[in-house]
């Protein structure tokens, strides 16, 4: 079955340096895949998201690429800030029961001053 | 302003209880969602629906009851039957379709007394 596998936190950073959260799917077909951030306390939102093969999706200074060779889809950032720090979940959506979403266990991301 | 609501935020259950989350939308979506989010943990599908008066059971969906009478609404109701029901819920929705987004709430908590 669809599934969805990412790197285990906390991931701890200084200011201003490079994120890289990696994800890997598992999935038949061309899934549309997504990364959301969620803050203590709150809702998922949705952080940005591509929906076919080479699709590059932006949002924030944050960017991830679809790659459907290595089935990946890797969070990354060049130059983090105290404010990024929050939970980050990789999801896929199944091409053929796109109702169903696989959400990654999350990763903590804390950024220090 | 387009979003979804869920209340309450906190909502206290005693033994042999049963107790209902609300949650509602207005971003005219056909289908919602109910999640469950353990401490530390992703996050686990309970209930899902694609259309009014139809839903469909998830991963976790024993102690639990939805119904869907209305677009807007979908309200989720912890049984006494859920031997375990202190978590983070959260309800989201989506249009139908590939590549669709599910637009999350803000969560209830739910603490057992």
């Amino acid at each position: 079955g669809d599934s969805v596998t990412q790197m285990e936190g906390p991931v701890t950073l200084s200011e201003e340096a490079c994120l890289t959260i990696n994800c890997t799917y598992t999935a038949t077909g061309y899934p549309s895949l997504f990364w959301y951030v969620q803050y203590p306390g709150e809702g998922l939102q949705l952080l940005l998201k591509a929906t076919k093969a080479d699709d590059k999706g932006s949002n924030k200074g944050f960017e991830a690429t679809y790659r459907k060779e290595t089935t990946s889809f890797h969070l990354e950032k060049g130059s983090v800030q105290v404010s990024d720090s929050a939970v980050y979940f990789c999801a896929l959506s199944d091409q053929y029961n796109f109702n169903k979403f696989y959400f990654g266990s999350g990763t903590k991301l804390n950024v220090k001053p | 302003d387009g979003g979804i609501t869920q209340s309450p935020k906190y909502l206290f259950r005693k033994e042999g209880q049963n107790v209902t989350l609300s949650c509602e939308q207005n971003l005219n979506h056909d289908a919602m969602y109910w999640y469950r989010q353990d401490p530390g943990q992703g996050l686990r599908l309970i209930y899902y629906s694609q259309i009014v008066n139809d839903f469909q059971k998830g991963d976790i969906a024993e102690g639990y009851s939805v119904s869907r009478e209305k677009k807007e609404s979908f309200p989720l109701t912890v049984t006494s039957a859920q031997k375990n029901p202190t978590a983070f819920y959260l309800c989201a929705s989506s249009g139908q379709g590939q590549g669709e987004t599910q637009y999350f709430g803000p969560g209830t908590r739910l603490l057992v007394l």
